[in-house]
């Protein structure tokens, strides 16, 4: 399966700041997804990040809040703009690779606290 | 409205014996069932998967039931290893709409005891 990188892997930040999240794959993926797991929650999936276009986003989540980038098959980048404790959160990015099509592979997830 | 349930939070289990894990959903849309082990600070890994056409899916220690009728899939770890500790979560999807979208369940923590 795929190698996946997340920077950064922890970070602490204040409230109305954003922070960029970077994933990156050791090989071209066919898609890649974001996710965020709330504390004592389930994983949900944000948007599917879309190589060369605008990601697509699930119910709840929005552009402005969540813009995202995949530049190219390897990698892609989730901001979270303007953020509030609530914002509080694992963000992970997974991927489907090409061996597969019905199983996704996460990376390590990106601890985010905002004070 | 929660699509795949886990109610059983938290499971423990003796080394050696056989751990189970359930998993309900609502939705008789879904017709791709997984589940993934997560350590803390890791990111989920994929576990072992089922598709509906099938009613039992065998990989080493790990099978995974599924009973359509019933909504109920289940996980079976034989013989648990103290190594196997972790939160476990299923997920459905459903392979015709192409978005690849996972419902995820809200997880099982299971604790082997040595």
């Amino acid at each position: 399966s795929a190698v996946i990188s997340q920077k950064p892997s922890r970070d602490i930040c204040q409230r109305g700041t954003s922070l960029t999240i970077q994933c990156q794959v050791d090989s071209q993926v066919t898609m890649m997804f974001w996710y965020r797991q709330q504390p004592g929650q389930s994983l949900t999936l944000i948007a599917t990040a879309n190589q060369g276009s605008e990601a697509t986003y699930e119910s709840g989540f929005v552009i402005d809040k969540f813009p995202i980038s995949r530049p190219n098959l390897t990698f892609s980048t989730l901001t979270v703009s303007n953020m509030s404790p609530e914002d509080s959160s694992i963000y992970l990015c997974s991927v489907i690779s090409g061996a597969s099509y019905n199983e996704q592979f996460f990376g390590p997830g990106t601890r985010l606290t905002v004070l | 409205d929660q699509q795949v349930k886990q109610n059983s939070p938290s499971l423990s289990v003796q080394e050696g014996r056989i751990s189970i894990l359930n998993c309900d959903y609502t939705n008789s849309m879904f017709d791709y069932f997984l589940w993934y082990k997560k350590y803390p600070a890791e990111g989920p890994t994929f576990l072992i998967s089922i598709s509906s056409i099938k009613d039992k899916n065998e990989d080493g220690r790990f099978t995974v039931f599924l009973n359509k009728s019933a909504k109920h899939l289940s996980l079976h770890i034989v013989p648990s290893q103290p190594g196997d500790s972790a939160v476990y979560f299923c997920a459905a999807y459903r392979v015709p709409s192409g978005t690849y979208k996972y419902i995820f369940g809200t997880g099982t923590r299971l604790k082997v005891l040595a």
